[in-house]
């Protein structure tokens, strides 16, 4: 069965702290790797995409890594913000079809404090 | 910011109520989607598209119905609601047709209460 876990389930940091968050998956074949953030009552925004050959990308303070090899990824985040607060969720696409069907973790809940 | 919109972004209503929730985009994207969300948990594609007159239903069983009858339009109708049905509906689209690597772009969401 393709899945796609996230840990820590939530995370809290002080302003200015860097942090690490977890994505480990299954599905494959494997297409592509997102992260996308998800404010409170918000739709999710996609801050990078990664695919096959690729292990890292950046986004501003965002800096994602895909070990293919290992079905790992990880998001970090550097110099955190009161606006970082928000669900990060990891997504992985197969490509198995035109569709290129998503499949979704549960998210961290990352929350920072003043 | 997609140009994406959804509404309304809240509705509390009684059971056995038909809704329509609305989503449409000014993008020109061909692919839509409609996702259903519980707090916590991860996003279930219940409905999606290819194009105008083309739905397909999802991972999620749900007893919703679509259609698409224009690009920009793709609204989702419930017969009879439930207090099953409670959640968060997002709304989201995309550009290409048969790629897998397309970005979706997610509207703000519908937060639904049936009592």
């Amino acid at each position: 069965k393709n899945q796609v876990e996230q840990s820590p389930q939530s995370l809290i940091i002080l302003e200015g702290k860097n942090c690490t968050l977890q994505c480990n998956y299954t599905v494959s074949p494997f297409s592509n790797l997102r992260w996308y953030k998800q404010d409170t009552g918000r739709g999710p925004v996609s801050l990078t995409i990664m695919t096959f050959s690729e292990n890292t990308k950046s986004n501003g303070r965002y800096t994602a890594t895909l070990d293919a090899d290992t079905k790992q990824s990880s998001l970090h985040i550097t110099a955190s913000q009161l606006s970082d607060s928000a669900s990060y969720i990891c997504v992985v696409s197969d490509r198995g079809s035109t569709l290129g069907r998503l499949y979704f973790g549960r998210g961290t809940q990352l929350t920072v404090w003043p | 910011e997609a140009d994406i919109y959804q509404t309304p972004r809240y509705l509390v209503i009684g059971t056995g109520k038909k809704i329509t929730l609305e989503c449409s985009q000014t993008m020109g994207h061909d692919k839509m989607y409609w996702y259903q969300q519980d707090p916590g948990m991860e996003l279930h594609l219940i409905h999606y598209s290819y194009g105008v007159n083309s739905t397909e239903k999802g991972d999620l069983s749900s007893e919703s119905t679509v259609s698409r009858i224009r690009t920009e339009h793709f609204p989702l109708t419930l017969e009879s609601a439930r207090p099953s049905h409670t959640s968060q509906y997002l709304c989201a689209s995309s550009e290409r047709k048969h790629t897998s690597t397309d970005t979706q772009y997610f509207g703000p969401g519908t937060r639904l209460t049936v009592l």
